[in-house]
């Protein structure tokens, strides 16, 4: 089941700015991703943070950590049609065999209107 | 998408047939991972190899079983196919190393019926 929390879905106005929240497990976690999915395809990449950064920003993404209270935010400036997909959050558990195995969360569906 | 193909991309079976779903790369990555996808549930890791004829379980490992005999290919087979196994199946690589990040492959969606 999921120990990693978003919520389910999202809607906003192109040219407007969209947060996605996630909380996850273990304030222990090293790192913390955010993937996108597009209709039909694979999960894509988007950004990632080390536990010791607060913030990361990278073009029109930025990325927020609260580690005290195990909350992740992906911020999108100037969201277009084609940020219109599944966006997931995933952690890296701690423990000595949690390593490479992704926890994601059930993922938020952000659909952007004109 | 990272020079990882899977076949098939989609297949309807009936239950209690086996099936084989493939993953191939040409990254020539350590790690491969089998995650399925279902509504409400994210992807959770079915099984993962971390080299040729190494694999270990994930979070939902029990009707699948996998196989690494080149470092390209990674075959995760259902012995006997049941009605809860119609998911999306997605393949991931990765180098290893701090990040593990991970590229995955465009997913192959199995009906059961």
């Amino acid at each position: 089941g999921e120990d990693v929390e978003q919520s389910l879905f999202l809607s906003v106005r192109e040219g407007d700015s969209s947060v996605i929240n996630c909380t996850y497990t273990d304030s222990s976690s090293t790192y913390l991703y955010w993937y996108k999915q597009e209709p039909g395809a694979g999960l894509q990449l988007l950004t990632y943070i080390f536990s010791n950064m607060d913030m990361k920003q990278d073009q029109r993404l930025t990325v927020l950590l609260n580690k005290k209270d195990k909350h992740l935010s992906l911020r999108i400036a100037d969201t277009q049609t084609g940020d219109s997909a599944i966006y997931f959050c995933a952690e890296i558990p701690p423990g000595g065999d949690s390593w490479g195995k992704l926890q994601f969360g059930a993922g938020t569906q952000v659909v952007v209107t004109p | 998408d990272a020079g990882i193909t899977q076949s098939p991309r989609h297949k309807v079976t009936e239950t209690g047939t086996p099936v084989t779903l493939r993953c191939h790369q040409t990254e020539n990555h350590r790690y491969m991972y089998w995650y399925r996808q279902d509504p409400g549930h994210g992807l959770r890791l079915i099984h993962y190899s971390y080299g040729v004829k190494d694999t270990d379980k994930g979070e939902v490992s029990d009707g699948y079983s996998v196989s690494r005999s080149k470092t390209e290919d990674f075959l995760l087979t259902l012995e006997s196919a049941t009605s809860s196994q119609t998911s999306v199946y997605f393949c991931a690589i990765g180098k290893g190393g701090v990040t593990d990040t991970q590229y995955f492959g465009p997913g192959t969606r199995l009906t059961v019926l």
